[in-house]
């Protein structure tokens, strides 16, 4: 069952490159790993999911290491509106059972 | 066009009452989620549909029961509800079952803040 690791928080300004990361120690062969962004009173939304190496999209970066046991996600030049909590999900298939497992999750504020 | 609608909104109960959460997608995916957020904030499964089939069907008290009429529509049943039940409920969907193909994230509702009094 693949568990993920992130810092509590983080404080940034605006302007600023933040990387998030995420730690993935059990992940499995078959896993991707996803990261969803959530604002108070709204579900999560998903940002960007990769297997390896490095994925970017519009909104962000996702760097993954040759060994997958963690990732970062790298946001180019935050704003006010980029505050919110930052989770790191890993999918896991166990034999015919599907878990579903979110981290903690990060909340990142920027600051003005 | 909202993808997954959930309703209601806001849900405020007494313990012991029944009461129900329903959600609707509309992207066309084969699979349906429930979620509870709890106060610490921690997003726990709850129940996943394939094609209106339980997938997924965590630790969960059986007062809480999932249903699907098709695979558009997963809908929450809660029995005699209690305190501990307060949380907010996310609905979410995807194309395939999660971690079974590339391009299948989960699509969230906005939830449904369930309030036991």
């Amino acid at each position: 069952l693949a568990k993920t690791t992130q810092p509590i928080s983080m404080d940034s300004y605006e302007g600023q490159e933040v990387n998030i990361t995420c730690s993935h120690n059990n992940i499995a062969t078959n896993d991707y790993i996803t990261w969803y962004q959530q604002f108070p009173s709204q579900g999560p939304r998903f940002i960007i999911q990769g297997y390896k190496t490095k994925v970017t999209n519009e909104v962000a970066s996702l760097f993954i290491p040759a060994d997958r046991k963690s990732s970062t996600l790298s946001l180019p030049r935050v704003s006010l509106s980029d505050t919110a909590v930052y989770y790191c999900l890993v999918g896991a298939y166990e034999g015919g059972s599907e878990k579903l497992v979110f981290g903690k999750g990060m909340k990142l504020t920027v600051n003005p | 066009d909202t993808a997954v609608s959930q309703t209601p909104k806001y849900l405020v109960t007494q313990m012991g009452n029944d009461k129900s959460i329903k959600c609707e997608q509309n992207l066309g995916h084969d699979t349906m989620y429930w979620y509870k957020q709890d106060s610490k904030k921690f997003l726990k499964i709850m129940f996943s549909y394939n094609n209106k089939e339980l997938i997924i069907n965590e630790t969960v008290p059986n007062r809480f029961s999932p249903k699907s009429p098709d695979k558009a529509h997963l809908n929450l049943h809660i029995n005699s509800l209690e305190l501990g039940d307060s949380a907010v409920y996310f609905c979410a969907s995807s194309q395939d079952r999660w971690g079974s193909s590339y391009n299948s994230p989960l699509h969230f509702g906005n939830g449904t803040r369930l309030t036991v009094t």
